[in-house]
């Protein structure tokens, strides 16, 4: 299995609080992607990184921000959590672009 | 822009069955296509892929192929067991590199 930690695995929170999912690989990938899950949309894309420092954003990047400061980390926030913003979030690496993803275990968020 | 469009499910099928799960795409250019994976309570994981027109991909006993013609890439298996319950994900990779996801298609295998 791909070397791919999500954490925390569960967070619940009230609206308006800041919130940050950390996703960290040991696989020296070079590509970083957040996904969010959410029932009758598959999985779409929020935002990915190509390398340190080097982000854009995805199909549904609205209230969220992500960094990557160094290859192993890639850090997505929710500067003010919304109760839309409920839902799965999953990590994903790969070592090409257009290649297979490895995905995390995914963080079960809620916002109340 | 490019997307992917699943069949609806759930899909419920008795142990040995055959089983079809469709996807369709539109896309500009010569998109790689894929199928993942997702077993309850884990991430997604490839389960084969297809990067030109014609190819086929296999993998556990489950087959796809990449028909251009008809912009589709269903998902077959001829023998289906309750251990392939799982939400199965039809996925393109085109000009962009990144990956679109179709909706999901939930699988339910009964003994």
């Amino acid at each position: 299995d791909a070397g791919i930690t999500q954490s925390p695995r569960h967070k619940v929170t009230e609206t308006g609080t800041p919130v940050t999912l950390r996703c960290h690989q040991t696989e020296n990938h070079r590509y970083m992607y957040w996904y969010r899950q959410d029932p009758g949309h598959g999985l779409r894309l929020i935002h990915y990184s190509y390398g340190v420092k080097d982000t854009d954003k995805g199909e549904v990047s609205d209230g969220y921000s992500v960094s990557r400061s160094k290859t192993e980390d890639f850090l997505l926030t929710l500067e003010s959590a919304t109760s839309s913003q409920t839902s799965v979030y999953f990590c994903a690496i790969s070592e090409l672009e257009r290649e297979k993803l490895f995905f995390g275990s995914g963080t079960q968020l809620s916002v109340l | 822009g490019d997307s992917v469009t699943q069949m609806e499910g759930p899909v419920t099928l008795s142990e040995e069955a055959f089983l079809t799960i469709n996807c369709t795409y539109t896309a500009t250019g010569y998109p790689s296509l894929f199928w993942y994976v997702q077993y309850p309570g884990e991430g997604l994981q490839l389960l084969l892929k297809a990067t030109k027109a014609d190819d086929k991909g296999s993998n556990k006993g489950f087959e796809a192929t990449y028909r251009k013609e008809t912009t589709s890439f269903h998902l077959e298996k001829g023998s289906v067991q309750v251990s392939d319950s799982a939400v199965y994900f039809c996925a393109l990779s085109g000009n962009t590199g990144k990956l679109i996801f179709g909706q999901g298609t939930t699988l339910q295998v009964k003994p």
